[in-house]
Parts: C-alpha cells; structure tokens; sequence
C-alpha cells in the first residue's frame, strides 16, 4: 500500500514564525501535491511538484514556498506565519501523468497561527 | 465559483439505506474522481470513472457519469455506520495538470 506520511498532526505557531511541514512518500510517486483545506473552501492547491527540483504553483502559493530536494519528500514553507494560514494542510501524492492518476493523501497537519 | 459542486451539502439516513451524491460540473474533464475523508483525516480515493465511461462499480459503491449534462453521481448501497464521512468529487480539466475538488458532501449514517 502506498503510505504518505506528515511529520506533525498537530502543530502550533505563531505569527511570524518561519513553518516547515515535511511530506515523505514511500511508493517512486513523481507527482507531489500540497493543499489547504478550509470550511466552505473545500481543498485548494497551493503547490505541486511533477519532479525533484521541480515546482508549480497551484492556486493560492502566495505566502508559501516549496522545496523538492528528493524524490519522496516534498516539504512545504511558510515563510512567516500570519493568522490566515490556520488551517488543515494536505499532502498527495500520484505516478505518472499529473491529473490522470489516483492521489494518495496524507493523514494532515493541523496547523494553528496565534 | 467551484469547478465541481456536490449536492447536497449535508445529507443524513437510517443504516441500511442508501445514500446519493450528486457533482456537477462546468468544463470538459479528462475524468472524474470520487474521496472520502473521515473526520480530521486525509482523503482516500473511492473510484475513478473517465469520460468516456458512464458507469463504473465498486463494492457497495456505484458512479455514473453524465459529460451531456456534467454531472456524476455517487451511490453508496446498504450504507453502514462506517460509511459516515465527508465525500469528494474531484474533476481533471482537460488541457489542466491538477484536480479540482468541490467542497464535499457530509454523509453520516444513523444507527
């Protein structure tokens, strides 16, 4: 079974803080996703990656970064925590084509910004 | 406004019965994908049916896809207390590397 793991459940930060959330998958998958999910916003994707070293942004990547440094894990930054970056944050994963492939999710980190 | 809405946003039943979600649509996709994600977890893929298909099955689980009126529906038969949970429909816009979820339905299963 393909595994995605998060490094924190639970996290909480305050603002102005420089964040790191890691995500390791566990299955050669080349395409990695980060999103945020939000009530009444539904999921939103911020970055993804189709290769190391390779990023795109998604639809909200202003106030994070992304690094891609090998092939399992894809990490994502916030690079000064502001309040509305609360929220639950998704790592996928997927092989092959971006877009036509299942996406693996990860268990989430619940991120908290005082 | 969103690529995929789900209908409806909340839906409740006896265990037992079963359960319909509906997704629409606006753009042609490359497929349609369906998660579910229980309370404070991350999503697990259901089913993936593509366009060119209109009806796909999977366990207690039954998809239709309708491109002439871009929508899909998700059947859950004989739901049980397990199957409570938010579930997703998530689009591939065709020429688009992503998915596109819509904002999900809540499905919970009363004993």
């Amino acid at each position: 079974d393909v595994k995605v793991t998060q490094s924190s459940r639970y996290l909480v930060k305050r603002t102005g803080e420089k964040v790191f959330l890691e995500c390791v998958q566990d299955m050669d998958h080349e395409n990695m996703f980060w999103y945020r999910q939000d009530p009444g916003l539904g999921l939103r994707l911020i970055y993804f990656s189709y290769d190391v070293k390779m990023k795109e942004k998604g639809d909200i990547p202003e106030g994070y970064s992304v690094s891609r440094e090998k092939k399992e894990r894809f990490s994502l930054i916030l690079e000064s925590a502001s309040t509305n970056q609360t929220s639950m944050y998704l790592c996928a994963s997927s092989f092959g084509q971006v877009g036509t492939d299942t996406q693996y999710f990860g268990p989430g980190t619940r991120l908290t910004v005082l | 406004s969103q690529q995929g809405e789900e209908d409806p946003q909340a839906l409740s039943i006896q265990e037992g019965e079963n359960a319909t979600m509906n997704c629409s649509y606006k753009t042609s996709i490359n497929n349609l994908q369906w998660y579910r994600q229980n309370s404070g977890r991350g999503l697990v893929h259901l089913i993936l049916i593509r366009s060119n298909e209109r009806e796909k099955h999977s366990g207690r689980l039954r998809v239709t896809l309708d491109t002439s009126k871009k929508s899909s529906s998700l059947l859950i038969t004989a739901s049980q207390a397990a199957d409570t949970a938010s579930y997703f429909c998530a689009t591939v816009i065709q020429g688009a590397q992503k998915l596109v979820f819509g904002q999900g339905t809540r499905l919970t299963i009363n004993p």
